[in-house]
């Protein structure tokens, strides 16, 4: 049972709009910053968004983030078949000094 | 370019130990807090352990609290995970990462390719 939830899955057809959401606590989304990372078939994790919604460089801009109260989402605007992955998000958890992720989400492009 | 290399997975019965090591290249690593994250063949992420670029602050996984160690060496660009008392659910990828900021927190930059660590029961 992850301290974040995430929908187990999410689709859309190429060229479209798709958000993954993200719930949390006080603990942790509520009083931190939110992190959003992309996992390609058979290879590590990738730093997508950090900070709520910065981008590090080399990252395109179809890829956003957001957060409200202890909510945040992840927002991919047109849609590639290169998308399909795994999309995790992270935070810090201040009750539990502990790094605390969501269950992850598999995106499909249909 | 940041690169961070893992080594000293494989497979080890339950309740012996494990060294993991990685070593971190193409950035000034004692500027930066480093983590371990871990995730088991097909499934999610799990966060292991953090320390802060100088040591002071260390954080562990309750799941890993009292068998596992961090430590990382500043001179020689690495870091280290000292696994003890090891149990077929530790059995997993484990991530080399490397933070954002010198303090612990949750932002994992760079990550490794990772070493995988089975122990059989």
């Amino acid at each position: 049972q992850s301290v974040l939830t995430q929908p187990p899955s999410v689709s859309a057809a190429p060229g479209q709009k798709v958000t993954i959401s993200c719930s949390g606590g006080s603990s942790n989304i509520g009083n931190n910053y939110v992190s959003w990372y992309q996992q390609l078939p058979g290879t590590a994790p990738k730093l997508l968004i950090h900070d709520n919604n910065q981008r590090p460089s080399g990252i395109p801009d179809r890829f956003s983030g957001s957060k409200s109260g202890t909510s945040a989402t992840l927002a991919i605007t047109g849609l590639q078949t290169g998308d399909e992955a795994d999309y995790y998000c992270g935070t810090w958890d201040s009750r539990l000094s502990a790094g605390v992720f969501g269950g992850g989400t598999k995106l499909t492009v249909l | 370019e940041v690169q961070l290399v893992e080594s000293g997975g494989g497979l080890v019965q339950t309740g012996r130990s494990l060294r993991l090591s990685c070593a971190g290249s193409g950035f000034t690593f004692e500027d930066y807090a480093m983590h371990w994250v871990r995730q088991p063949p097909g499934k999610g992420l799990e966060w292991v352990s953090s320390i802060s670029w100088n040591s002071g602050s260390i954080e562990y996984a309750d799941s890993v609290k009292g068998r596992f160690t961090i430590s990382r060496d500043n001179a020689k660009n690495s870091l280290y995970l000292q696994m003890t008392s090891l149990r077929p659910e530790d059995t997993a990828f484990y991530f080399c990462i490397k933070d954002l900021r010198p303090l612990v927190g949750a932002r994992f930059h760079s990550w490794g390719q990772g070493t995988l660590v089975t122990v059989s029961s």
